[in-house]
């Protein structure tokens, strides 16, 4: 089965409104890390937050490594922050493989 | 910081030719290389993951016949689609990683078959 489950699987908000992004995974992750794709494509890495709380800028990102699950707050969103949203984790084997989500797409209307 | 270029940013290719991608890390060492694609409309699939002095580990439905890599040093790898069709198309991502880090991306490149 999927290893790295994504919710939802879009998203729509008002300006200014809060997003709550959801990474669920099926086993023990020794990085968990969360990016945003560019309408163009390319990906950015937002935090990097293998267990605990992290902050940067608006975002901020719980991983719970117990319960298998990350979550990625955006507050008041804007409409820059139209996108999709990815959550990678690692395999615990060390082999440095990152497994990607199915992605959130956001969108953040005016 | 640490940067990772990727070129080029978009391609062209002909249905059964080849195309090579490249991949440049600046300000650490690329010990770990990932190749990614994105399929239209799908999340990233790992294609191979290149350690620096291992083998380069190919995931499933993926060959080094099909995709060569190359990752001779610490800051460059490259990689080739041999006879590329319409399936192919995609976005390819290199990833690269000191082992002890997160991973940087490159931008991508974009690639389109005819």
């Amino acid at each position: 089965g999927q290893q790295v489950q994504q919710s939802p699987a879009s998203l729509v908000l008002q300006e200014g409104e809060n997003a709550e992004l959801q990474c669920n995974f099926s086993s023990t992750a020794t990085r968990l890390q969360w990016f945003y794709q560019r309408p163009g494509g390319s990906l950015v890495s937002l935090l990097y937050n293998p267990s605990g709380t992290k902050h940067t800028g608006r975002l901020t990102s719980t991983t719970v490594t117990k319960e298998r699950r990350s979550s990625l707050h955006i507050s008041s969103s804007q409409t820059t922050d139209s996108g999709t949203y990815f959550c990678a984790m690692e395999l615990p084997s060390g082999s440095w493989q990152l497994i990607f989500g199915s992605g959130t797409q956001l969108t953040v209307m005016p | 910081g640490a940067l990772v270029y990727q070129y080029p940013r978009r391609t062209i290719c002909k249905s059964g030719t080849s195309m090579r991608m490249e991949c440049q890390a600046v300000g650490f060492q690329a010990t770990s290389v990932a190749w990614y694609r994105q399929s239209p409309q799908k999340t990233f699939e790992l294609i191979a993951l290149s350690t620096v002095n291992s083998a380069i580990k190919y995931e499933q439905n993926f060959t080094q016949e099909k995709f060569p890599i190359s990752h001779p040093n610490l800051s460059f790898s490259s990689m080739t689609v041999l006879n590329a069709y319409l399936e192919d198309r995609g976005l390819y991502l290199c990833g690269a990683s000191t082992g002890d880090s997160d991973y940087t991306f490159g931008s991508g490149t974009r690639l389109l078959v005819i």
